[in-house]
């Protein structure tokens, strides 16, 4: 089975704090994401990564970065965090080709 | 620009009974994947089922079906027998199939509980 595994389920952070969200996946998947998870709005993507060292920004990257140096790991950097990143942080991954998705099980992030 | 509308916020059905979940799309392509999202209270999101734009038939998983329209753009997921173990926020998604990225659109979700 593909395992997706994001290294908190919570997390709690101050504000202005750089906050590092890490999710490997076991699977050898070339694609990986990250995704933010509010009431209301659903699942709406911040950045994603197709190969090693590569990203591209998906549809909320403002005041987020991204790493993918190992094909295995996503990591999502909020370079100063603010009380309105606090969210749901869901990675998943996804093999070329395979239209489905996996996912990790959630951090779930709180900045005070 | 490519939506999903999943309208129901909130939804329960009695244990055994049937309940239909409702999704619409708008696209402008022709072929692309739609898909039913299962995301129980331990969080962990996993696929229900998946459907083809280019395929007539509708999927069937055991207890879950979807009813596809594709003129009216609207994807529902039957759930038949309905189980505890059903309760779960279900993501109604959409995916382009030409696109090389294959970034999911998802729904707002629907909060489903099944009441004992």
């Amino acid at each position: 089975d593909v395992k997706v595994t994001q290294s908190s389920r919570y997390l709690v952070k101050r504000t202005g704090e750089k906050v590092f969200l890490e999710c490997v996946q076991d699977m050898d998947h070339e694609n990986m994401f990250w995704y933010r998870q509010d009431p209301g709005l659903g699942l709406r993507l911040i950045y994603f990564s197709y190969d090693v060292k590569m990203k591209e920004k998906g549809d909320i990257p403002e005041g987020y970065s991204v790493s993918r140096e190992k094909k295995e790991r996503f990591s999502l950097i909020l370079e100063s965090a603010s009380t309105n990143q606090t969210s749901m942080y869901l990675c998943a991954s996804r093999k070329t080709g395979d239209t489905e998705a996996f996912f990790g099980q959630g951090t779930r992030l709180t900045v005070v | 620009a490519q939506t999903v509308t999943q309208s129901q916020p909130e939804m329960s059905v009695q244990e055994a009974e049937t309940v239909t979940l409702s999704c619409t799309y708008d696209t402008s392509e022709s072929n692309y994947y739609l898909f039913w999202y299962k995301q129980p209270p331990s969080r962990q999101m996993i696929l229900v089922i998946r459907q083809e734009a280019y395929k007539q038939q509708n999927a069937t998983e055991n207890r879950f079906s979807v009813n596809f329209q594709k003129a009216a753009k609207s994807f529902s997921l039957k759930i038949s027998d309905s189980q505890l173990g059903d309760t779960a926020m279900y993501f109604c998604a959409f995916i382009e199939s030409g696109s090389g990225t294959y970034k999911y659109i998802f729904g707002t979700g629907t909060r489903l509980k099944v009441l004992a």
